[in-house]
């Protein structure tokens, strides 16, 4: 099973381009998150999707844009890079239904460095 | 989103065992705490959830004080592969699995 499949996996952009980072799971479910990590420090939400047709802004989401394609699929769009959105990138996706709580799974991320 | 407060760093030999603990003095009722590790240059993954009681699966064990406002994660018999960044995350049955990391424990496994 492949999990969590995120797309690139290293990346340099020049400040100002625009890049759409993909991810995808193939595990049926509803929740996806996109989360960075800067050096030396914990993972923090940029934008989730709750389930399919939905999204919703995180704790850091200025700069950044979401599309929930299907249920498989919820890509992050950096429209103008900017040097502090070097950082590595993580999705995730889990289960989630009510109270249920089931575990997260993420993907090998996705390391962006901004020139 | 109740926050969660854990030692930076702890040290331990290869082959025994391991106590990370957690403070969650304002967890709420419908709060499970959740465990995560980070090996290097990976992304997080699931090691143990729990609510009220203790939790045990193949990679730890979880114990839960009965106040519910700490708990320690286990490692029966720590492993090289162990060094990871642990977190500790109280995740609400309303937030739509959302995940709140804090700085988490270093652990470094000496050989």
């Amino acid at each position: 099973n492949a999990g969590v499949t995120q797309t690139p996996k290293f990346q340099v952009l020049k400040t100002g381009q625009s890049m759409t980072l993909q991810c995808a799971q193939d595990m049926n479910h509803n929740s996806m998150y996109w989360y960075r990590q800067d050096p030396g420090m914990g993972l923090r939400l940029i934008y989730y999707s709750a389930s399919e047709g939905t999204t919703d802004k995180g704790e850091v989401p200025n700069g950044y844009n979401v599309s929930r394609l299907n249920k498989r699929e919820f890509s992050l769009r950096l429209e103008s890079a900017a040097p502090s959105q070097t950082s590595v990138y993580f999705c995730a996706s889990s289960e989630t239904r009510g109270s249920v709580n089931t575990e997260a799974f993420f993907g090998q991320g996705t390391r962006l460095t901004v020139v | 989103d109740a926050k969660t407060t854990q030692p930076n760093s702890m040290e331990s030999n290869e082959e025994e065992p391991v106590h990370l603990p957690c403070n969650h003095s304002t967890i709420s009722g419908t709060d499970y705490i959740h465990w995560y590790r980070q090996l290097p240059s990976q992304g997080p993954e699931y090691v143990i959830h729990g609510l009220t009681s203790n939790v045990n699966n193949r990679m730890a064990s979880l114990a839960i004080a009965e106040d519910r406002k700490s708990s320690t994660l286990i490692l029966h018999r720590a492993t090289l592969r162990d060094a990871a960044v642990y977190y500790c995350i109280l995740r609400s049955g309303t937030s739509y699995g959302k995940l709140t990391f804090g700085q988490g424990t270093i652990l470094t496994v000496h050989p």
